[in-house]
């Protein structure tokens, strides 16, 4: 049972402009979420993340919006730049067990 | 302070053997997790370890097992390989989970079952 889902498996942006990642979740359990980026080769390096008690968190180019009435959050990357092509997984945790979304592998074009 | 390190990197097994993974996390952090990732599947959750005691489980056959040692070093174990368990397979500690999520992954091992 997929309780995290990110439907968009790839996204390309131009650079200078922006990114949005989207994620659901089902299960309004979820107290905490992250968002995590992998490089072929290399294990997932943590981003950003959000407290169930927040809607928005930023850290320089990256926000995080957290919307749990519909049970969605998404990360807003701006500008894009090049170094940010990666695969992005959205996770969310509860009972310090984290459940990862499947991945959007973004695309920054110059 | 050194990252998390996973030992062997690749692993080539064929159907029906054991495998051993290890995995030593950052020093300090007292909180183990492992996850396999196979394609188009994400990370699919393990199980987590913490102060030597499974504290988490996820939807794994009985074949997928762990411990954690006194240092906070942890091996998980896979028995009688099916081909399906070949995958990228990814450990993660953190300080404490109650105090922080973010976790902090290794390179992971690339297991083949051939």
């Amino acid at each position: 049972d997929q309780q995290v889902k990110q439907n968009s498996p790839s996204l390309s942006v131009q650079e200078g402009r922006i990114s949005i990642l989207n994620c659901d979740y089902t299960n309004s359990m979820f107290d905490y979420f992250l968002w995590y980026k992998k490089y072929p080769a290399e294990g997932p390096t943590f981003l950003i993340s959000i407290s169930s008690i927040k809607d928005k968190n930023e850290d320089g180019r990256f926000t995080v919006f957290l919307n749990k009435s519909a049970k969605h959050l998404s990360l807003h990357i701006v500008p894009s730049q090049p170094g940010d092509s990666a695969v992005y997984f959205c996770a969310a945790s509860v009972n310090y067990k984290l459940s990862f979304g499947a991945g959007t592998t973004v695309t920054v074009r110059a | 302070k050194a990252g998390v390190t996973q030992t062997p990197r690749y692993l080539i097994k064929t159907r029906g053997q054991q495998v051993t993974l290890s995995c030593s996390p950052i020093s300090g952090h007292r909180s183990v997790s492992w996850y396999q990732q196979t394609p188009g599947q994400g990370l699919q959750f393990l199980f987590e370890y913490f102060s030597e005691t499974q504290r988490n489980k996820g939807n794994f056959p009985g074949r997928f097992s762990g411990r954690q040692f006194s240092n906070s070093r942890s091996e998980m174990n896979v028995s009688t390989l099916e081909l399906g368990d070949s995958a990228l397979y990814l450990c993660a500690s953190s300080l404490d989970p109650g105090g922080s999520y973010e976790q902090y992954f290794g390179p992971g091992t690339r297991l083949t079952v051939t």
